[in-house]
Formats: structure tokens, sequence, C-alpha cells
């Protein structure tokens, strides 16, 4: 059972676009929402992260929002570049401390 | 800070042959590191979670004798592919997480081909 559902799988933005990945969770003892950047044949790369008792957090041209009543959040880039073409993951860890992945999300940003 | 290396980036083998990979913190310790197995397109898939000092949790359907898994110190955890067969080509990612703080940092993978 997929604790994190991610969408969209895929997603092309023209440069200067604005990217928007969504997430939505199940488990209410979800406490810490990270996104991760994933380049192909590289690890991922903690890209930003919120907890549940703060709506917004904005880091540079990275956004998250999150909506707890609807078990929801989202990634937001600003001003997106073709540097930012990736693929994306959203997470979440519970009180135990236990990882969930989304599936992930291909973003291409076309200068 | 948190970085986290892995060692060879590559591998190619014979099928048959053991392969190790090392996975290291370089700037902190780590009482908990994680390996995962990432498909191309997919997600990744959370196949041990190892404590220093103790014996590795594995996940349902991962042979804890086929993925050997060491984590002797703070700072290193290995894994052991043994017997290797093609089937286990794929991309495999450890992480560390700091003792205080939830995040996962990553390593920058290890790419097996068994040939």
């Amino acid at each position: 059972q997929q604790q994190v559902k991610q969408s969209p799988q895929s997603l092309i933005v023209q440069k200067g676009g604005i990217s928007i990945i969504n997430c939505a969770y199940e488990n209410t003892a979800f406490d810490y929402f990270p996104w991760y950047q994933q380049f192909p044949g590289k690890g991922p790369a903690l890209l930003i992260a919120i907890r549940p008792d703060v709506s917004e957090k904005k880091e540079g041209r990275f956004t998250i929002s999150f909506n707890k009543s609807a078990k929801q959040f989202s990634l937001h880039i600003m001003d997106s570049q073709p540097g930012d073409s990736a693929t994306y993951f959203c997470a979440a860890i519970n009180t135990g401390n236990q990882f969930y992945f989304g599936t992930g999300t291909s973003l291409t940003v076309i200068p | 800070g948190a970085v986290v290396s892995q060692h060879p980036s590559r591998v190619i083998c014979k099928s048959g042959t053991s392969v190790k990979i090392e996975c290291r913190s370089l700037d902190f310790q780590a009482t908990t590191m994680f390996w995962y197995r990432q498909f191309p397109k997919q997600s990744l898939m959370l196949m041990a979670t190892s404590n220093e000092g103790s014996k590795a949790t594995y996940e349902q359907g991962v042979e804890k004798d086929k993925f050997l898994i060491n984590h002797a110190s703070l700072t290193l955890s290995t894994l052991t592919v043994t017997s290797a067969h093609p089937e286990d080509s794929s991309f495999y990612i450890c992480s560390a997480r700091l003792t205080s703080v939830e995040t996962q940092y990553f390593g920058p993978g290890t790419r097996l081909l068994v040939l």
C-alpha cells in the first residue's frame, strides 16, 4: 500500500514558469515532510522540508505548501530553469522515524 | 555538512561473484544507515535499516543471506551482494541519519551490473 501518493508522474514546464508537484498521505502519524531532488545517476539530495505545524515554507525559488486538514502538501518551483530538470520525490516520516517515499515526478524544464 | 559517500560508484562483475559497497558519513556520526535499491524511473525501495553495532533489520522480501549488511562504526556501513546474479543489477543507494534529526542524507549511489 502506497503511504504517500505523488502526482503528476511527469511534468513539462517552460523556462520561467511555475512547477507544481503534489503529494497526499493517509497516516496522521507523519510529522515531517521532506522533498528530495535526484539527477540521473545520482543519489537524492534534500531540497526542503516542512513540519505540519507550518502551512508554508520558502527557500529561494522552492516553496512547500502544507494543508494539514486535507493531508496534502506540494512543492512549488518558481521561475523554473532547465537546471531544475530532475526527478523529485516527496517523503513522509512518522513518529517512529519510518520513512515513506512518493513515487517520484520527472520534471523537464524547456528552455 | 551532512555528506555521505559511496564506493565504488560503478561496478561490473561476473555472475556468482560477491560485491561489497561501502557507505560513509564524512562529517557526522550516523547511528542509523539505510540501504535502498532503485530501478530505472522508479522510486527508492528500502532494503534494510542498519544500526551501529547491531544486526540489520531487513524489509519483507529482501534476502538477508544474499544482501549482507555490516555497520561496524558510526561512519561506515557496508552492503555485500553475495553470489550476484544479473537480476541483482540495479542502482544501490545508502543514506544516513543524524542521531537527533529525522532527515536522511543520501549517498551518490552505486551502479551494479552483473554479467
